[in-house]
C-alpha cells in the first residue's frame, strides 16, 4: 500500500506567477484535501475533493483552485502568486465522504514566493 | 466560529518526565477530534481519532482523552524521539487545526 505522495518537494516562484502542485492519494482513498501551513502555525483548510467534485472550501480566494482526476489524484493551482502564499502545502487523502474520516498526509510541497 | 486552541505553545521535558498537552475547542457539532504528530519539514502523521466525550485511545507512550470542551494528549515517560510538534484538529464542516504544541524531550 503506497502512502500519499506530493510533487514537487520544493518550488521557488516570483510574485504574479502561477503554480501547480500535485498529489497522489493513498491507495483506495477517494477523497483529497489541501491545506496551507505557514511557519509556526497549524494547517489551514483550502478545499476538499470527493469523487472529482469540490466538497467544501475554506476561506481562500478564487485564485486557489483545484482538480481531482478519475484515479483520485489531485492538483492545486494558485494564480497571481503573492508573497504571503509562501508556505508548506499539504495534501491529505481519506476514504469516504466528507471530512471527519481520518486523513493521511503527504510530505508537503514547500513553496517560496519572491 | 469554530476555534481550536492548544497549550502550551512549547514544552520542554526531561526524558522520563510525564506531562499532558491540551486542546480546547469550540465547535457547534463535533464530528471528530484528531491528533497528529509533525516533525520539522514533514507532513503530519496520524495518531488518534476521538469521536465522543469519555473516549480514550492509547498508543505506546501516548494516550488521548476527550471531553465536551477539550482533549488531552498524555505522554508517559517520554523519550527524545517523541520530540515533535503535536497538532490537534476538530471536524465540523471542515477540519480546523490548532497551532500545535512544540515538544522537546531532553536526554
Amino acid at each position: 500500500e503506497t502512502g500519499v505522495t506530493q510533487s514537487p518537494t520544493h518550488l521557488i516562484k516570483t510574485r504574479g506567477q502561477q503554480v501547480t502542485l500535485r498529489c497522489s492519494s493513498q491507495s483506495g482513498h477517494n477523497t483529497v484535501s489541501w491545506y496551507q501551513q505557514a511557519l509556526g502555525q497549524g494547517p489551514q483548510f483550502i478545499f476538499q475533493y470527493y469523487r472529482e467534485e469540490e466538497n467544501g472550501r475554506g476561506n481562500f480566494p478564487p485564485r486557489f483552485s483545484g482538480l481531482q482526476f478519475p484515479n483520485y489524484s489531485s492538483e492545486l493551482n494558485v494564480n497571481a502568486l503573492e508573497l504571503d502564499d509562501s508556505a508548506l502545502y499539504l495534501c491529505a487523502s481519506s476514504l469516504g465522504t466528507p471530512v471527519g474520516e481520518t486523513q493521511y498526509f503527504g510530505p508537503g510541497t514547500r513553496l517560496l514566493v519572491l | 466560529e469554530d476555534q481550536v486552541t492548544q497549550s502550551p505553545e512549547a514544552l520542554r521535558l526531561q526524558e522520563g518526565e510525564s506531562s499532558s498537552l491540551n486542546c480546547s475547542y469550540t465547535v457547534s457539532g463535533l464530528r471528530g477530534l484528531f491528533w497528529y504528530r509533525q516533525d520539522p519539514g514533514k507532513g503530519p502523521e496520524f495518531l488518534f481519532t476521538l469521536y465522543s466525550a469519555g473516549e480514550e485511545k492509547e498508543k505506546e507512550r501516548l494516550k488521548a482523552t476527550l471531553t465536551k470542551k477539550e482533549s488531552f494528549l498524555h505522554i508517559t515517560a517520554p523519550k527524545p524521539e517523541d520530540s515533535a510538534t503535536y497538532l490537534c484538529a476538530v471536524h465540523n464542516n471542515d477540519m480546523r487545526f490548532g497551532a500545535g504544541t512544540r515538544l522537546t524531550v531532553k536526554p
